[in-house]
């Protein structure tokens, strides 16, 4: 039962390079999201999807583009890369209004 | 749309001492609560969670929670604590019987000291 898979699980970045960050959900869930978690600053929502062809933006959108093609992927994109976007990101699915599961993080450095 | 407020960023406790996580959310409907723990360097896990009945809800771990719709809180506690507890907690929330998403507070760090 493998949940939501996280890939990759570290990236380092140059500055100005672009980069997919890939997620997918075996659990036929409606809702996926993506998160960033800096130090201190608890999760803050990038991008949300609440199904297959349907996305809208979170808290901290700018710099990231998501898409939703099927139910189970909700790949996240970087397309110039800045310090500023050094931080864990995590994805989590979840049904209608029940609890989110969450992948293992992918930590990305930008240098 | 709804909110939610985790009032301590740091909660430091002394081993085999209870702690009590706070958590308030406001929302004009019916909510689900839940409440998770994030170990160093993993992703969150589900501690507990509130849907409906009663309103003492046991999780993993030895946690507890209650869900107080009067005072729209929703705190999580343990009677004793081990150096093993010392994590990030998160609280979340949804509106019931509702397709909608999940709102994250902004996180406690419980740090247990020997």
């Amino acid at each position: 039962n493998a949940g939501v898979t996280q890939t990759p699980k570290f990236r380092i970045l140059k500055i100005g390079q672009s980069m997919t960050l890939q997620c997918t959900q075996d659990m036929n869930h409606n809702y996926m999201y993506w998160y960033r978690q800096d130090p201190g600053m608890g999760l803050k929502l990038i991008y949300y999807s609440v199904g297959a062809g349907i996305t809208d933006k979170g808290e901290v959108p700018n710099g990231y583009n998501v898409s939703r093609s099927t139910t189970e992927d909700f790949p996240l994109r970087l397309e110039l890369a800045a310090p500023s976007q050094t931080s864990v990101y995590f994805c989590a699915s979840s049904g209608q209004a029940t609890e989110a599961f969450f992948g293992q993080g992918t930590r990305l450095t930008v240098v | 749309a709804q909110s939610v407020t985790q009032l301590d960023s740091q909660v430091p406790v002394f081993e085999e001492a209870p702690v009590e996580l706070r958590c308030n959310y406001s929302s004009s409907v019916s909510v689900y609560l839940f409440w998770y723990v994030q170990y160093p360097n993993q992703g969150l896990q589900l501690l507990l969670k509130y849907l409906s009945g009663s309103t003492l809800v046991k999780g993993i771990n030895g946690f507890e929670a209650e869900f107080n719709k009067s005072q729209t809180s929703f705190h999580l506690r343990k009677p004793s604590v081990h150096i093993s507890d010392t994590a990030e907690y998160f609280c979340a929330v949804t509106l019931a019987h509702a397709g909608n998403m999940l709102t994250f507070g902004g996180g406690t760090r419980l740090m247990v000291k020997p």
